[in-house]
């Protein structure tokens, strides 16, 4: 059965430290992979999604970044976090794009300070 | 205005109660999620409806496309039913990459 993997659960960081969340999906092999940020009174919101090794897009301007360096592993980076980075991130995979059927990480919640 | 209105926003029943969560929207769409979040994050899919009605053990989800409008019911509530509940609706055109729009969530909360 596929799995999904998220990491850290939690994570505090200073403003302008950097940002490493990884993500890994198991018994799935080219899977679309997503990430999505969910702020204190909003819903979610699609950050990136990914159809492939490298293969990156970008759902709206931000500070942060996404990479795939392997077929099951989505990292979200950023080089100098901001305030406005706190929130709650979620890693998200589906069989294919607009498949509307996403299985959801157990999430990371990041507090800038 | 957002697409996608929940009400109500915060819900605090006792237990054993019969709760009803509501979703509107105001897109075409082709189906729609009912999603749960747990206190620690986690999202898990409680349904996917297009017409009528679903049912699985205590949860009920109920949709009229031609109002735009669905809801989510619980019957004899539970503590352990205390979670965010989200609706997600999957735009008919339009959407994302995931083709999806959120609603911002039902905060429950049953007290024994």
């Amino acid at each position: 059965s596929q799995t999904i993997h998220q990491w850290p659960a939690t994570l505090v960081q200073p403003v302008g430290s950097p940002l490493s969340l990884e993500c890994t999906v198991e018994g799935t092999s080219n899977p679309n992979l997503y990430w999505y940020r969910q702020a204190a009174g909003r819903g979610l919101q699609l950050l990136f999604y990914s159809v492939g090794i490298g293969q990156i897009s970008s759902e709206v301007p931000q500070n942060l970044s996404a990479s795939r360096p392997q077929d099951r592993q989505f990292i979200l980076s950023s080089k100098k976090l901001l305030l406005s980075d706190s929130g709650f991130y979620l890693c998200a995979w589906s069989v294919s794009i607009g498949a509307n059927v996403l299985t959801f990480g157990a999430g990371s919640r990041l507090t800038v300070l | 205005k957002n697409e996608v209105e929940q009400s109500p926003q915060n819900l605090t029943a006792q237990e054993g109660e019969f709760i009803t969560i509501n979703c509107s929207y105001s897109v075409g769409i082709s189906a729609l999620h009912w999603l749960q979040q747990h206190p620690g994050g986690g999202i898990v899919s409680l349904f996917m409806l297009s017409s009528g009605k679903k049912k699985h053990g205590r949860l009920i989800a109920t949709i009229n496309i031609q109002e735009k409008h669905s809801s989510l019911h619980i019957t004899a509530s539970h503590p352990r039913d205390s979670a965010v509940y989200i609706c997600a609706v999957i735009r008919a055109s339009g959407g994302g990459a995931d083709g999806l729009t959120f609603g911002k969530g039902t905060h429950l909360i049953i007290q024994p």
